[in-house]
């Protein structure tokens, strides 16, 4: 079955340290999101990608980074520049940017600063 | 960034209730789709809606497209516990999707 796979669930992280979060997908999605999501908060969107080696800078980008290689893959590091970045992080992709069929979201990895 | 308004932010309802929540934007959307997240999951899209006055439904929930293509509402029908999450809306931009700021409901059994 086609769908989006985040890895890990839950990720510590100390003070200081990069972290990076896996989003693997293999529905031949064109376009990929990362979103961080604060406890009683909506999406904030953090990068997103329409193409292979192309991505762009969401509403929060500062702080964490990103790369786009691969079709399947699109990557997120948290960096030590993130100050806050206890968060819920979401992957989604899409056939395409904007497309009228939405996104497709993974499950998530809750990252928590020690 | 754009957020789209959802109200209300929060509802606590009775088992076999039925619930309304909306969206609104200040700018016209073509699509509006509308996501439910389970606690500590992903959003999963509940219903596209593609034009303006269109009305569908998904079992017990029914979303319209409003009129002015700047609201949506969503209505849920003899609400059941596995009900619970958070309700986001979500308008078609020009390069991405913007979401509301979610509905999180509870339901009491």
């Amino acid at each position: 079955d086609g769908g989006i796979t985040q890895s890990p669930k839950y990720l510590f992280r100390k003070e200081g340290q990069n972290v990076t979060l896996s989003c693997e997908q293999n529905l031949n999605h064109d376009a990929m999101y990362w979103y961080r999501q604060d406890p009683g908060q909506g999406l904030r969107l953090i990068y997103y990608s329409q193409i292979v080696n192309d991505f762009q800078k969401g509403d929060i980008a500062e702080g964490y980074s990103v790369s786009r290689e691969k079709k399947e893959s699109f990557p997120l590091t948290v960096t030590s520049a993130q100050k806050n970045p206890t968060a819920f992080y979401l992957c989604a992709s899409s056939i395409g940017v904007g497309m009228a069929e939405g996104y497709t979201f993974g499950s998530g990895t809750r990252l928590t600063v020690v | 960034g754009q957020q789209l308004n959802q109200s209300p932010q929060s509802m606590f309802i009775q088992e076999g209730e039925d619930v309304s929540m909306n969206c609104t934007s200040s700018s016209i959307f073509n699509t509006w789709l509308w996501y439910k997240q389970d606690p500590g999951e992903g959003p999963v899209l509940l219903i596209a809606l593609y034009k303006a006055g269109e009305l569908t439904s998904n079992g017990r929930l029914t979303a319209q497209f409003g009129i002015t293509r700047k609201d949506s509402f969503l209505n849920i029908s003899a609400s059941i516990p596995s009900d619970v999450g958070i309700y986001f809306c979500a308008g078609q931009g020009t390069y991405k999707y913007i979401f509301g700021t979610g509905t999180r409901l509870k339901v009491l059994a």
